[in-house]
């Protein structure tokens, strides 16, 4: 079945050093969603990218899908301690319809130190 | 408020005890979703609904039973066929199952049998 591999599985920074992390699948995706949680919480729908290529920001946060539909990253510019949780990203198979749900990687855990 | 509601957030259970958990959503959405979150691990899809009376499947899926006899509700039951049941369980849902949808994650309920 498909697979979502995300890389790092732990990334410690000093707040104000930049953040990435990446997400690669096994299989084409027909859209490539971001979630973050944080410590405690629940996951929180950031963005969705369904175009091959697309680039979308978010004030300090830069996604993009690649060309192939098979890759995707996540940049944190200057992060702050707020950005602190860990992030993940998900998606469906390419092909065929219906709720299959969401296939998720094993998410970036970002740690931040003052 | 329109969201998710998960209860009980904590619940202790004696090994070989049946225990449901309880998911309410007020979304209106037809997709509910399942997952369940180890320690330090992505989400794992256990069983989804794409509308009332139907479900399926998920990745897994064993030692687990769900019912959807309402849009509102989705209840989990964590049977004592389940040889691991610790952990972090979310419920989700979603507009319509397309898989273009985003997924919203009630606040989830920790799982301890003892």
């Amino acid at each position: 079945g498909q697979q979502v591999m995300q890389i790092p599985q732990y990334q410690h920074v000093q707040e104000g050093e930049d953040f990435t992390t990446y997400c690669n699948s096994s299989t084409t995706l027909s859209n490539i969603q971001w979630y973050k949680q944080r410590p405690g919480g629940h996951p929180v729908f950031l963005i969705q990218l369904v175009k091959s290529g697309e680039v979308k920001k978010q004030k300090r946060l830069t996604f993009q899908f690649g060309e192939a539909k098979k890759n995707s990253s996540l940049h944190i510019t200057a992060t702050q301690t707020t950005d602190v949780g860990t992030y993940f990203c998900a998606g469906p198979p390419g092909s065929g319809g219906g709720a299959d749900g969401l296939t998720f990687g094993k998410g970036t855990h970002l740690i931040i130190q003052p | 408020d329109g969201g998710i509601t998960q209860s009980p957030k904590y619940l202790f259970r004696k090994e070989g005890q049946n225990v449901t958990l309880s998911c309410e959503q007020n979304l209106n959405h037809d997709a509910m979703y399942w997952y369940r979150q180890d320690p330090g691990q992505g989400l794992r899809l256990i069983y989804y609904s794409q509308i009332v009376n139907d479900f399926q499947k998920g990745d897994i899926a064993e030692g687990y039973s769900v019912s959807r006899e309402k849009k509102e509700s989705f209840p989990l039951t964590v049977t004592s066929a389940q040889k691991n049941p610790t952990a972090f369980y979310l419920c989700a849902s979603s507009i319509s199952g397309s898989r273009t949808d985003t997924q919203y994650f009630g606040p989830g309920t920790r799982l301890t049998v003892l």
